[in-house]
C-alpha cells in the first residue's frame, strides 16, 4: 500500500491530452513538492517534473504539473505512443515516519 | 555529464547483508549539494526509497527499513555504499542509486543509474 494514491492505469488516443492524479495527505503532498517520474519498461526511471511544475532541461512542454491541496497532476498533451510507460509520482512525507514517499504507478496506455 | 553506476553482487542468501556500492562519474559528490540516495523496485511492483546520505556522512533512512539499513560515503572514491542485512525473498528488487535534492519540502532523484537486479535465494 503506497502513501500516495495514483490510478493504476489510464489510456487515451494519439493526439488527446490525459492526466494522471496522485492522492496524498497534509503531511506529504499538502505541505511539501511534488515531482513525477517516467520509466519505461527495463530501464531507470526519469525525472519529468519537479518542485510541482517545474521541468528539468530537455523535457518537452507536453508534460506539465499542478498541485491543489493534497492531490496534485501530471499532465501530458498531444500524446505519442512514445510516451507509453509507467509514471510516479513522488514527494517528502513530514510525518513521524518522514521520508521520500512514491505513488504506486501509472500506467499510460497510448490507444 | 554525471552518470552514476551501480555494482555488487546479484544473489545474496538469506539472512546474510546486501551490500551494494554506486560510483559517482563525471562530477563530485564532495562538492555537492545534493543527497545521494538508493531506492529499490520489486518485480512488477512501484518504488521504494530506502535512504539518502550527504557528503558530510548525515543520513536519512526509509523508518521501515531503518533497523537493517546503513548508507555510507567514500568522498576520496566518488563513491557510496548500501548495507542491507538479515535479506529475505521480499529484498529481492532492482537497485537504483540516484542523486537526490533534499531542502526545505522540496525532494526529488535527478540523476539515476541504470539499475541492478539483487535476488534474494538459497
Amino acid at each position: 500500500q503506497s502513501v500516495l494514491t495514483q490510478p493504476p492505469s489510464v489510456s487515451a488516443a494519439p493526439g488527446q491530452k490525459v492526466t494522471i492524479s496522485c492522492s496524498g495527505s497534509s503531511s506529504n503532498i499538502g505541505n511539501n513538492y511534488v515531482s513525477w517520474y517516467q520509466q519505461f519498461p527495463g530501464t531507470a526511471p526519469k525525472l519529468l517534473i519537479f518542485d510541482n511544475n517545474q521541468r528539468p532541461s530537455g523535457i518537452p512542454d507536453r508534460f506539465s504539473g499542478s498541485k491543489s491541496g493534497t492531490s496534485a497532476t501530471l499532465g501530458i498533451t498531444g500524446l505519442q505512443t512514445g510516451d507509453e510507460a509507467d509514471y510516479y509520482c513522488g514527494t517528502w512525507d513530514s510525518s513521524l515516519s518522514a521520508g521520500m514517499v512514491f505513488g504506486g504507478g501509472t500506467k499510460l496506455t497510448v490507444l | 555529464q554525471l552518470q552514476l553506476q551501480e555494482s555488487g553482487p546479484g544473489l545474496v542468501k538469506p539472512p546474510e547483508t546486501l551490500s551494494l556500492t554506486c560510483t559517482v562519474s563525471g562530477g563530485s559528490i564532495s562538492r555537492s549539494s545534493y543527497y545521494w540516495g538508493w531506492i529499490r523496485q520489486p518485480p512488477g511492483k512501484g518504488l521504494e526509497w530506502i535512504g539518502s546520505i550527504y557528503n558530510s556522512g548525515s543520513t536519512n533512512y526509509n523508518p521501515s527499513l531503518k533497523s537493517r539499513v546503513s548508507i555510507s560515503v567514500d568522498t576520496s572514491k566518488n563513491q557510496f555504499s548500501l548495507k542491507l542485512n538479515s535479506v529475505t525473498a521480499s529484498d529481492t528488487a532492482v537497485y537504483y542509486c540516484a542523486r537526490h535534492w533534499e531542502y526545505s519540502g522540496s525532494s526529488y532523484m535527478d540523476v539515476w543509474g541504470k539499475g541492478t537486479t539483487v535476488t534474494v535465494s538459497s
